[in-house]
C-alpha cells in the first residue's frame, strides 16, 4: 500500500533562518507531488508541483523553493524565512496519467511558526 | 485561470439540521473532487464527480455535479457533530499538467 511521509510536525523557527521540510512518498512509482500551504480554516493555495524527478512547477512567486532529487521525494525550502511564511504545509501525491480524477493523499503536514 | 469560490465560508448549525455547501466557478470542469479535512490533518477524499447532473450518495452526504460542469454541491441530511469539519472542492487542470487546485473551503461546525 502506498504511504506518505512528511516531517517534522511542529518547527518554531526565527526569522532569517533556513528551512527545509522534506516528503517522501511509498509504494507507488512515478507520483505527481505537491506542497499546499493553508491559513487557519482556509482552502489549501498550491506552492509547487512536481510530475517528475527535477521538473518542478512553481504557483506563487514568493520566499521558496522546491526541489524533486529523487522520484519519490519532495523537498520545501528557504534560504530565509519570513514571518508570513508561518502556516500549516501539506504534502501531497497523485497517480501520474491522464485521468483527471486520481485521488490525492496528503501527509500529516508541518505546523510552521516563524518567530 | 480557473478558479472555485466556495459557500457559505463557515456554518454553524444544530445537530439534526441539514445544509448544503456549494462550489463554483465559471469555468467547466472534467470531474470535480470534495475532500474533508479535520484540524491538523490532511484532506481525505469523499469523492469525485465526473458527468454533469451526476448525484452520488455518501451515507447522510449528497454529491450533485452540476449539468453544465460548472458547479457543484454537497448536501448533509440530519448533520452530526462527526461531520465538523472544512470541507474543500478541488480539480485538476487540464491534461496532466499535474496540477489540483482548492477552493477556499467551507468550515462546518454541528453543535451536539
Amino acid at each position: 500500500s502506498q504511504t506518505i511521509h512528511q516531517w517534522p510536525a511542529t518547527l518554531v523557527q526565527p526569522v532569517g533562518s533556513p528551512l527545509s521540510l522534506e516528503c517522501t512518498v511509498e509504494g507507488t512509482s512515478n507520483p505527481n507531488l505537491y506542497w499546499y500551504r493553508q491559513a487557519a480554516g482556509r482552502g489549501l493555495q498550491l506552492l509547487f508541483y512536481s510530475v517528475g524527478i527535477g521538473q518542478i512547477s512553481s504557483e506563487v512567486p514568493q520566499n521558496l523553493s522546491a526541489s524533486r532529487p529523487q522520484d519519490r521525494q519532495f523537498i520545501l525550502s528557504s534560504k530565509k524565512l519570513l514571518l508570513s511564511d508561518s502556516g500549516f504545509y501539506l504534502c501531497a501525491w497523485s497517480s501520474f496519467g491522464i485521468l483527471r480524477d486520481t485521488e490525492a493523499f496528503f501527509g500529516q503536514g508541518t505546523r510552521l511558526t516563524v518567530v | 485561470t480557473q478558479l472555485l469560490e466556495q459557500s457559505p465560508q463557515f456554518l454553524s448549525i444544530q445537530e439534526g439540521e441539514n445544509l448544503t455547501v456549494y462550489c463554483n466557478s465559471s469555468s467547466v470542469f472534467s470531474s470535480l473532487q470534495w475532500y474533508r479535512q479535520e484540524p491538523g490533518e490532511g484532506p481525505v477524499l469523499l469523492v469525485t464527480v465526473v458527468t454533469g447532473g451526476e448525484v452520488k450518495k455518501l451515507k447522510r452526504l449528497t454529491f450533485q455535479f452540476g449539468d453544465a460542469r460548472k458547479d457543484s454541491s454537497l448536501h448533509i441530511t440530519a448533520a452530526q457533530p462527526g461531520d465538523t469539519g472544512l470541507y474543500l472542492c478541488a480539480f485538476h487542470g487540464s491534461g496532466n499538467t499535474g496540477k489540483l487546485i482548492f477552493g477556499q473551503g467551507t468550515t462546518l461546525q454541528v453543535k451536539p
